[in-house]
């Protein structure tokens, strides 16, 4: 199955880009996501990339999928105060639900 | 677009009494639900896969007698944590896929928070 492991901690002024980095385990894993998990609230997809792709850019978000390496990252550019909360990125767990890293909190500062 | 919504969002019991938490599909079926558990600062880790119809799949090291999951309908599975104790007191989370397998997007509910005095 697979196996993710995420930086724990990212602070970031507001207006700078942040990155969240992954890595994973399972090379044939289809599909890599990205959650979003604000204080006392459930997790929200903010996007997923397929493993045939290398970059994927939706808005303020881009996913970056390093398959040799097997590295995930996602970057949020001009990060607002808004953005702090803890993401999560995950994988595929047998036949139908996802596996997750233990999450990046990340914090924004005014 | 698709919500799947938890009830209740908050609960506080007594130890040795049980507290039932029920994950709703609200605009779609859903033939497989999945409950979570997260421990603070923690990730989530999957508890069981509950299926419509039949029993749930309980992962390892999961009571089954503990947690209890019905899913009755397309639209609800419950999670009846029996017995409740101090160390039960957790965020669960469920989820709902509208698709098979990895299709379609996994929606999470809100979580419940459970304090067991």
């Amino acid at each position: 199955g697979e196996d993710v492991e995420q930086s724990l901690f990212l602070s970031v002024r507001e207006g700078d880009s942040s990155v969240i980095n992954c890595t994973y385990t399972d090379s044939s894993s289809t599909y890599l996501y990205w959650y979003k998990q604000e204080p006392g609230a459930g997790l929200q997809l903010l996007t997923y990339i397929f493993s045939n792709m290398d970059m994927k850019q939706d808005q303020r978000l881009t996913v970056l999928l390093n398959k040799k390496d097997k590295h995930l990252s996602l970057r949020i550019a001009d990060t607002q105060t808004g953005d702090s909360a803890i993401y999560f990125c995950a994988g595929p767990l047998g036949y139908s639900t996802l596996t997750f890293g233990k999450g990046t909190m990340l914090l924004v500062s005014p | 677009g698709a919500v799947v919504s938890q009830h209740p969002s908050r609960v506080i019991c007594k130890s040795g009494t049980s507290v039932k938490i029920e994950c709703r599909s609200l605009d779609f079926q859903a033939t497989t639900m999945f409950w979570y558990r997260q421990f603070p600062k923690q990730s989530l880790m999957l508890m069981a896969t509950s299926n419509e119809g039949s029993k749930a799949t309980y992962e390892q090291g999961v009571e089954k007698d503990k947690f209890l999951i019905n899913h009755a309908s397309l639209t609800l599975s419950t999670l009846t944590v029996t017995s409740a104790h101090p160390e039960d007191s957790s965020f669960y989370i469920c989820s709902a896929r509208e698709g098979e397998g990895h299709t379609g997007e996994l929606f999470f509910g809100e979580g419940s928070r459970l304090t067991v005095l």
